[in-house]
């Protein structure tokens, strides 16, 4: 069973630092997703991973996926305070999981101003 | 190009009674995935449908029910409502269930209080 854990759960940070946020999944997997959620809303999709090695960046935002390492980190550069929300990885289980996706618990990340 | 469309937005509704949401994907996309989404469980797969079959289906009891129609909309039914079925449901979209390479669409989520 194809499980997915993101850690942190919850991170409180400055505005200016950089962090990671860090998603692994327990089987192979070539494609990860990353959401972006804001309190009470619904989820808009941030990165599209693909390929073992995919960076992809947007802004502040930058994420990597390490197929071998079963691993997705989402770097953040320089937090604002608009950057403040839920983000959630999600893993496709592919042909074993009929196609299904396993998404992470989430990361809650409040940026202080 | 029109996004996923879910109705109603809010929804207010009594223990016991039932209740029917609905979701129309972006054109083109064959596939629908409902979620449920509470601050105790987090985001949970309720079912996904392509071609109006149910392809996957997630641990929800048979209080939960969907189907999808020949143009693509998809509605989600939750019979004799529980306190606990408080939630946003989540509907999302994608072109094929094989080829999700974009990934899904989210729909805007409908909030359900059940009093």
């Amino acid at each position: 069973e194809l499980k997915v854990e993101q850690n942190p759960l919850f991170l409180s940070m400055q505005e200016g630092k950089n962090y990671t946020i860090y998603c692994n999944y327990s089987t192979t997997s070539d494609r990860l997703y990353w959401y972006r959620q804001d309190p009470g809303k619904s989820l808009e999709s941030l990165f599209v991973l693909l390929s073992n090695g995919a960076v992809k960046q947007e802004g502040r935002l930058m994420a990597s996926l390490d197929t071998k390492a079963r691993l997705s980190t989402l770097h953040i550069t320089a937090a604002v305070h608009d950057l403040s929300a839920t983000y959630f990885c999600a893993v496709d289980g592919g042909a074993d999981s009929n196609y299904q996706l396993i998404w992470g618990a989430g990361t809650k990340l409040i940026i202080k101003p | 190009k029109a996004g996923v469309t879910q109705t109603p937005r809010y929804l207010i509704k009594t223990r016991g009674q039932q209740v029917t949401l609905s979701c129309s994907p972006i054109s083109g996309h064959r596939s629908v995935s409902w979620y449920q989404q509470t601050p105790g469980q987090g985001l949970q797969f309720l079912f996904e449908y392509f071609s109006e079959t149910q392809r996957n289906k997630g641990n929800f009891p048979g209080r939960f029910s969907g189907r999808q129609f020949s143009n693509s909309r998809s509605e989600m039914n939750v019979s004799t409502l529980e306190l606990g079925d408080s939630a946003l449901y989540l509907c999302a979209s994608s072109p094929h269930v094989s080829l999700r390479v974009g990934g899904y669409t989210f729909g805007s989520g409908t909030r359900l209080t059940v009093v």
